[in-house]
């Protein structure tokens, strides 16, 4: 089955400091990625959309330059949240896009638990 | 606009016992509906994938089911476990598979 590995799982930082999150699917190609934000008890809320060697497409309200999305491989996607505050503590959750055939295929990384201290 | 709603928002039911998870949602068209399993602090699993056309998905103890006519869709667990305890969520997929269309979620608590 179709395996992503998110890491790390969780970090904890120090404000000001830049932060990277890896999203590798490991068993198959993914043309798209998802970036999520999970705040405690609610849903996931979709950040960012990113596909292979292009660049990705902020939702609204979400800064680009405070979340560097980069899709550089079909295997690997990173969001580096810079200059993190308190504020963007959070859970932050990617999910890599397949398509194979009519089936359309989504599977979640396990998430990172990012604390700013 | 396209929104996908869970009821109830919690549940708390006795181990070994059943319960139903509903899901309406107002997506359309659609390409499939699914439904995940996120336990705290980790990423959704996938549950069931129906297509529009299907009514019914079985995973083990899990069955989904799907009436595209009213837009509704429930996830039925049977002979509930303390493992079952976590947040269901449904998500229904647009027509052209590119994007995503959260449900709150349903949190489930099972009690010995």
């Amino acid at each position: 089955g179709a395996v992503v590995s998110q890491h790390p799982s969780w970090v904890i930082c120090k404000s000001g400091t830049s932060v990277k999150i890896e999203c590798r699917s490991l068993d198959f190609q993914a043309t798209t990625m998802f970036w999520y934000r999970q705040f405690p008890k609610q849903s996931l809320m979709l950040m960012a959309t990113s596909n292979e060697g292009s660049k990705a497409t902020y939702e609204q309200g979400v800064e680009k330059d405070k979340f560097l999305i980069n899709h550089a491989s079909l295997t690997l996607s990173t969001l580096t949240v810079t200059s993190a505050h308190p504020e963007d503590s959070s859970f932050y959750i990617c999910s890599a896009h397949r398509r194979q055939g009519s089936d359309y295929g989504y599977t979640f990384g396990s998430g990172t638990r990012l604390t700013v201290v | 606009k396209n929104q996908v709603e869970q009821s109830p928002q919690s549940l708390i039911i006795l181990e070994g016992k059943n319960c139903t998870l509903q899901c309406n949602y107002t997506v359309s068209p659609f390409s499939n509906l699914r439904w995940y399993k996120q336990d705290t602090g980790r990423g959704p699993v996938s549950l069931t994938i129906m297509t529009f056309s299907e009514n019914t998905k079985s995973n083990g103890r899990y069955t989904a089911t799907l009436d595209a006519d009213t837009k509704q869709s429930s996830l039925h667990i049977t002979a509930s476990q303390l493992s079952d305890s976590a947040s269901y969520i449904c998500v229904v997929v647009n027509q052209a598979g590119t994007a995503l269309i959260f449900g709150k979620g349903t949190t489930l608590s099972v009690s010995s």
